[in-house]
Protein backbone atom coordinates (compact mmCIF):
# COMPACT_ATOMS: atom_id res chain seq x y z
CA UNK A 1 0.00 0.00 0.00
CA UNK A 2 1.20 3.48 -0.68
CA UNK A 3 1.80 5.74 2.54
CA UNK A 4 3.53 8.64 3.88
CA UNK A 5 4.85 8.32 7.51
CA UNK A 6 5.42 11.12 10.07
CA UNK A 7 7.29 9.21 12.48
CA UNK A 8 7.15 11.39 15.19
CA UNK A 9 3.95 12.82 16.74
CA UNK A 10 5.63 15.55 18.71
CA UNK A 11 8.37 17.75 18.56
CA UNK A 12 9.81 19.41 20.54
CA UNK A 13 12.60 22.59 20.33
CA UNK A 14 13.46 25.21 21.96
CA UNK A 15 13.28 29.05 20.36
CA UNK A 16 16.53 29.68 18.27
CA UNK A 17 17.34 26.30 17.71
CA UNK A 18 17.05 23.99 14.82
CA UNK A 19 14.28 21.69 13.35
CA UNK A 20 13.47 19.02 11.64
CA UNK A 21 10.31 17.19 11.32
CA UNK A 22 10.65 14.15 9.39
CA UNK A 23 8.75 12.29 6.54
CA UNK A 24 9.10 9.24 4.72
CA UNK A 25 7.12 7.65 1.73
CA UNK A 26 6.63 4.33 0.01
CA UNK A 27 5.03 5.34 -3.38
CA UNK A 28 5.45 3.91 -6.83
CA UNK A 29 6.82 5.97 -9.31
CA UNK A 30 8.51 9.45 -9.01
CA UNK A 31 6.20 11.61 -6.17
CA UNK A 32 5.45 15.03 -5.82
CA UNK A 33 6.35 15.89 -2.50
CA UNK A 34 5.03 18.77 -0.20
CA UNK A 35 4.77 20.25 3.09
CA UNK A 36 2.12 21.99 4.55
CA UNK A 37 1.58 23.76 7.79
CA UNK A 38 -2.10 23.61 10.19
CA UNK A 39 -2.54 26.55 12.69
CA UNK A 40 -4.88 26.25 14.83
CA UNK A 41 -8.88 26.64 13.68
CA UNK A 42 -7.61 27.23 9.87
CA UNK A 43 -7.29 25.20 6.93
CA UNK A 44 -3.76 24.05 5.57
CA UNK A 45 -1.22 26.36 3.90
CA UNK A 46 1.26 25.36 1.81
CA UNK A 47 4.79 25.44 2.81
CA UNK A 48 7.01 24.40 -0.06
CA UNK A 49 7.39 21.29 -2.59
CA UNK A 50 9.96 19.44 -4.69
CA UNK A 51 9.20 18.53 -7.65
CA UNK A 52 12.85 18.07 -9.60
CA UNK A 53 16.27 19.46 -9.82
CA UNK A 54 18.36 20.62 -6.40
CA UNK A 55 17.46 18.33 -3.47
CA UNK A 56 17.46 21.22 -1.08
CA UNK A 57 14.29 22.90 -1.69
CA UNK A 58 13.30 26.55 0.24
CA UNK A 59 10.15 27.84 0.95
CA UNK A 60 7.72 30.59 3.08
CA UNK A 61 8.79 31.31 6.61
CA UNK A 62 12.50 30.31 6.47
CA UNK A 63 11.75 26.78 6.06
CA UNK A 64 13.90 24.63 3.74
CA UNK A 65 13.49 20.70 2.47
CA UNK A 66 15.74 18.13 1.70
CA UNK A 67 14.70 15.57 -0.53
CA UNK A 68 16.57 12.29 -0.51
CA UNK A 69 15.37 9.77 -3.37
CA UNK A 70 17.60 6.52 -2.14
CA UNK A 71 15.90 7.09 1.37
CA UNK A 72 12.29 8.02 0.25
CA UNK A 73 12.65 10.91 2.69
CA UNK A 74 11.85 14.69 2.66
CA UNK A 75 12.65 16.25 6.09
CA UNK A 76 11.41 19.61 6.92
CA UNK A 77 14.21 21.73 8.70
CA UNK A 78 14.56 25.25 9.97
CA UNK A 79 17.92 26.77 11.07
CA UNK A 80 16.16 28.49 13.91
CA UNK A 81 13.10 27.82 15.59
CA UNK A 82 10.46 30.78 16.42
CA UNK A 83 7.92 29.99 19.09
CA UNK A 84 5.36 31.36 16.34
CA UNK A 85 6.62 28.39 14.01
CA UNK A 86 4.24 26.09 16.43
CA UNK A 87 2.02 24.39 14.81
CA UNK A 88 0.67 21.09 13.03
CA UNK A 89 3.19 20.09 9.93
CA UNK A 90 1.57 17.94 6.97
CA UNK A 91 4.10 15.86 4.54
CA UNK A 92 2.01 14.38 1.59
CA UNK A 93 2.67 12.66 -1.93
CA UNK A 94 0.86 13.39 -4.92
CA UNK A 95 0.91 10.19 -7.75
CA UNK A 96 -0.57 10.00 -10.79
CA UNK A 97 -3.61 7.52 -11.18
CA UNK A 98 -4.49 8.46 -14.17
CA UNK A 99 -5.70 11.77 -11.79
CA UNK A 100 -3.97 12.83 -8.68
CA UNK A 101 -3.91 11.59 -5.90
CA UNK A 102 -2.76 13.01 -2.93
CA UNK A 103 -1.58 11.05 0.03
CA UNK A 104 -1.16 12.77 3.49
CA UNK A 105 0.91 11.85 6.20
CA UNK A 106 -0.41 11.78 9.87
CA UNK A 107 1.35 14.81 10.54
CA UNK A 108 3.55 16.11 13.21
CA UNK A 109 2.97 18.81 15.84
CA UNK A 110 5.71 21.27 16.98
CA UNK A 111 5.99 23.12 20.03
CA UNK A 112 8.87 25.56 20.22
CA UNK A 113 9.72 26.61 23.93
CA UNK A 114 10.88 30.47 24.37
CA UNK B 1 -8.78 37.26 -2.33
CA UNK B 2 -7.50 33.97 -3.81
CA UNK B 3 -10.08 31.68 -1.15
CA UNK B 4 -11.95 28.45 -1.01
CA UNK B 5 -14.91 29.16 0.98
CA UNK B 6 -17.03 26.41 2.91
CA UNK B 7 -20.11 26.26 4.57
CA UNK B 8 -20.80 25.45 7.09
CA UNK B 9 -18.75 25.94 9.81
CA UNK B 10 -19.82 24.06 12.11
CA UNK B 11 -22.49 21.52 12.01
CA UNK B 12 -24.00 19.31 14.52
CA UNK B 13 -26.63 16.78 13.32
CA UNK B 14 -28.75 13.28 13.69
CA UNK B 15 -27.82 10.12 12.17
CA UNK B 16 -29.47 9.72 8.65
CA UNK B 17 -30.76 13.20 8.52
CA UNK B 18 -29.33 13.98 4.79
CA UNK B 19 -26.95 17.26 4.62
CA UNK B 20 -24.29 18.72 1.81
CA UNK B 21 -21.39 20.96 2.66
CA UNK B 22 -20.76 23.41 0.17
CA UNK B 23 -17.14 24.56 -0.99
CA UNK B 24 -16.59 27.04 -3.98
CA UNK B 25 -13.33 28.16 -5.29
CA UNK B 26 -12.35 31.85 -7.05
CA UNK B 27 -8.95 30.66 -8.65
CA UNK B 28 -10.58 28.97 -11.82
CA UNK B 29 -8.91 25.83 -10.45
CA UNK B 30 -9.57 22.31 -12.16
CA UNK B 31 -9.07 19.66 -9.63
CA UNK B 32 -10.61 20.31 -6.22
CA UNK B 33 -10.80 17.65 -3.44
CA UNK B 34 -12.26 16.76 -0.11
CA UNK B 35 -10.68 15.43 3.15
CA UNK B 36 -11.31 14.19 6.36
CA UNK B 37 -9.17 15.28 9.12
CA UNK B 38 -9.00 12.79 12.11
CA UNK B 39 -6.42 12.58 14.96
CA UNK B 40 -3.85 10.33 14.37
CA UNK B 41 -4.81 9.74 10.49
CA UNK B 42 -3.90 13.11 9.07
CA UNK B 43 -5.94 14.08 6.05
CA UNK B 44 -7.61 11.41 4.41
CA UNK B 45 -9.01 11.94 0.24
CA UNK B 46 -12.78 11.13 0.10
CA UNK B 47 -13.36 12.09 -3.40
CA UNK B 48 -11.26 14.51 -6.13
CA UNK B 49 -12.23 16.07 -8.94
CA UNK B 50 -10.19 16.90 -12.35
CA UNK B 51 -12.50 18.99 -14.10
CA UNK B 52 -16.91 19.86 -14.37
CA UNK B 53 -18.59 16.31 -14.60
CA UNK B 54 -15.18 14.64 -13.57
CA UNK B 55 -14.99 12.83 -10.13
CA UNK B 56 -13.24 9.87 -9.01
CA UNK B 57 -13.18 8.12 -5.42
CA UNK B 58 -10.46 8.60 -2.80
CA UNK B 59 -9.12 6.66 -0.07
CA UNK B 60 -12.52 7.10 1.97
CA UNK B 61 -15.52 7.46 0.18
CA UNK B 62 -18.20 5.48 1.23
CA UNK B 63 -21.24 7.08 2.48
CA UNK B 64 -20.43 10.23 0.72
CA UNK B 65 -21.47 11.91 -2.49
CA UNK B 66 -19.96 14.60 -4.32
CA UNK B 67 -21.09 16.48 -7.69
CA UNK B 68 -19.19 19.04 -9.77
CA UNK B 69 -21.49 20.58 -12.31
CA UNK B 70 -19.82 24.24 -11.88
CA UNK B 71 -15.91 25.01 -11.88
CA UNK B 72 -15.89 26.71 -8.80
CA UNK B 73 -18.32 24.37 -6.59
CA UNK B 74 -17.78 21.03 -5.86
CA UNK B 75 -20.62 20.43 -2.66
CA UNK B 76 -20.07 16.96 -0.68
CA UNK B 77 -23.39 15.14 0.34
CA UNK B 78 -23.71 12.65 3.07
CA UNK B 79 -27.07 11.53 2.27
CA UNK B 80 -27.49 9.46 5.29
CA UNK B 81 -25.09 10.76 7.98
CA UNK B 82 -23.57 8.31 10.72
CA UNK B 83 -21.51 9.14 14.18
CA UNK B 84 -18.59 7.38 12.48
CA UNK B 85 -18.31 10.41 10.03
CA UNK B 86 -17.89 12.75 12.73
CA UNK B 87 -14.88 14.34 11.41
CA UNK B 88 -13.15 17.72 10.60
CA UNK B 89 -13.97 18.47 6.69
CA UNK B 90 -11.60 19.97 4.13
CA UNK B 91 -12.20 20.83 0.95
CA UNK B 92 -9.13 21.66 -1.38
CA UNK B 93 -8.45 23.12 -4.66
CA UNK B 94 -5.56 23.49 -7.39
CA UNK B 95 -4.58 24.02 -10.82
CA UNK B 96 -4.48 20.61 -13.14
CA UNK B 97 -1.13 20.02 -12.96
CA UNK B 98 0.14 17.42 -10.29
CA UNK B 99 2.69 19.45 -9.14
CA UNK B 100 0.85 22.36 -8.02
CA UNK B 101 -0.33 23.61 -4.31
CA UNK B 102 -3.30 23.26 -3.50
CA UNK B 103 -5.31 25.48 -1.10
CA UNK B 104 -7.62 25.19 1.21
CA UNK B 105 -10.62 25.71 2.88
CA UNK B 106 -11.29 26.95 6.57
CA UNK B 107 -12.75 23.48 7.28
CA UNK B 108 -16.34 22.03 8.37
CA UNK B 109 -16.78 20.11 12.04
CA UNK B 110 -19.72 18.16 11.73
CA UNK B 111 -20.74 16.14 14.46
CA UNK B 112 -23.36 13.66 13.86
CA UNK B 113 -24.67 12.10 16.99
Amino acid sequence: AQSVAQPEDQVNVAEGNPLTVKCTYSVSGNPYLFWYVQYPNRGLQFLLKYITGDNLVKGSYGFEAEFNKSQTSFHLKKPSALVSDSALYFCAVRINTGGFKTIFGAGTRLFVKA
Amino acid sequence: EAQVTQNPRYLITVTGKKLTVTCSQNMNHEYMSWYRQDPGLGLRQIYYSMNVEVTDKGDVPEGYKVSRKEKRNFPLILESPSPNQTSLYFCASSLIQGDREAFFGQGTRLTVV
